[in-house]
C-alpha cells in the first residue's frame, strides 16, 4: 500500500520570505501523480499543484514549486514570496489508481 | 470556491443512528469521491463512483455506503455510527478517472457522534 509522510506538522515563516514542506512518499508503481492541496480555515481543499513522476522537470506554479525527486521518493513544495493568504493546512498527496492518499498535513503559519 | 457543495455543514447524531451525507458535484463531472478527514490528521479513502457504480473501495466497512445519482449529485450513507466516525466528510468530484484529473473538493461535512 501506498504511504505519505509529512515529517513537518507545522512550519513558520516570515512575510515575503520562502519556505519549504517537505513530503515523502512509498510507492513500488512507476507512473503515478504527486499533489500538494492547500486546506484553509474555511475548509475546503484547494489544488496548489500537481507532478506527473513521469516528467522529470519540477512544476511551478506562479509563487508555488516543487522539488520532485523520484529515486528518493521526495516531493517538496516552495513557496517564494509568502503572503499572509498562504497560511492554511498543506497536504501532500498521491494518486497511483482511482484513490488520493493524503499525507498528515503540516500547518503553515504566516508572520506578518 | 470549487462548484461543490455539501450538505448539511454540520450534524450531530448519537451512537447507532444512520447518518446521510449529501454532495453536489461541478456541472458535469461525472466521478465522485468520498474521504474521512479526523481532526488533525490528513483526509482517508472512502470510495469512489463513476456513472453510477461504485469504482473502488478503501478501507472502510460495509456499514458506509453510497449513491450517486444521473444528475452527479451523490450521497453518502453511514448505519450504526460509532463515536470514531465524528469527523470531516469530504466529497471530491472530477470529470473521468484519469489520474491526473483535479479533484475538486466541497466544503466538507462535520459529524459529531455523541
Amino acid at each position: 500500500a501506498q504511504t505519505v509522510t509529512q515529517s513537518q506538522p507545522e512550519m513558520s515563516v516570515q512575510e515575503a520570505e520562502t519556505v519549504t514542506l517537505s513530503c515523502t512518499y512509498d510507492t513500488s508503481e512507476s507512473d503515478y501523480y504527486l499533489f500538494w492541496y492547500k486546506q484553509p480555515p474555511s475548509r475546503q481543499m484547494i489544488l496548489v499543484i500537481r507532478q506527473e513522476a513521469y516528467k522529470q522537470q519540477n512544476a511551478t506554479e506562479n509563487r508555488f514549486s516543487v522539488n520532485f525527486q523520484k529515486a528518493a521518493k521526495s516531493f517538496s513544495l516552495k513557496i517564494s514570496d509568502s503572503q499572509l493568504g498562504d497560511a492554511a493546512m498543506y497536504f501532500c498527496a498521491y494518486r497511483g489508481g482511482n484513490m488520493l492518499t493524503f499525507g498528515g498535513g503540516t500547518r503553515l503559519m504566516v508572520k506578518p | 470556491e470549487t462548484g461543490v457543495t455539501q450538505s448539511p455543514t454540520h450534524l450531530i447524531k448519537t451512537r447507532g443512528q444512520q447518518v446521510t451525507l449529501r454532495c453536489s458535484s461541478q456541472s458535469g463531472h461525472n466521478t465522485v469521491s468520498w474521504y474521512q478527514q479526523a481532526l488533525g490528521q490528513g483526509p482517508q479513502f472512502i470510495f469512489q463512483y463513476y456513472r453510477e457504480e461504485e469504482n473502488g473501495r478503501g478501507n472502510f466497512p460495509p456499514r458506509f455506503s453510497g449513491l450517486q445519482f444521473p444528475n452527479y449529485s451523490s450521497e453518502l450513507n453511514v448505519n450504526a455510527l460509532e463515536l470514531d466516525d465524528s469527523a470531516l466528510y469530504l466529497c471530491a468530484s472530477s470529470l473521468g478517472l484519469e489520474r491526473y484529473n483535479e479533484q475538486f473538493f466541497g466544503p466538507g461535512t462535520r459529524l459529531t457522534v455523541l
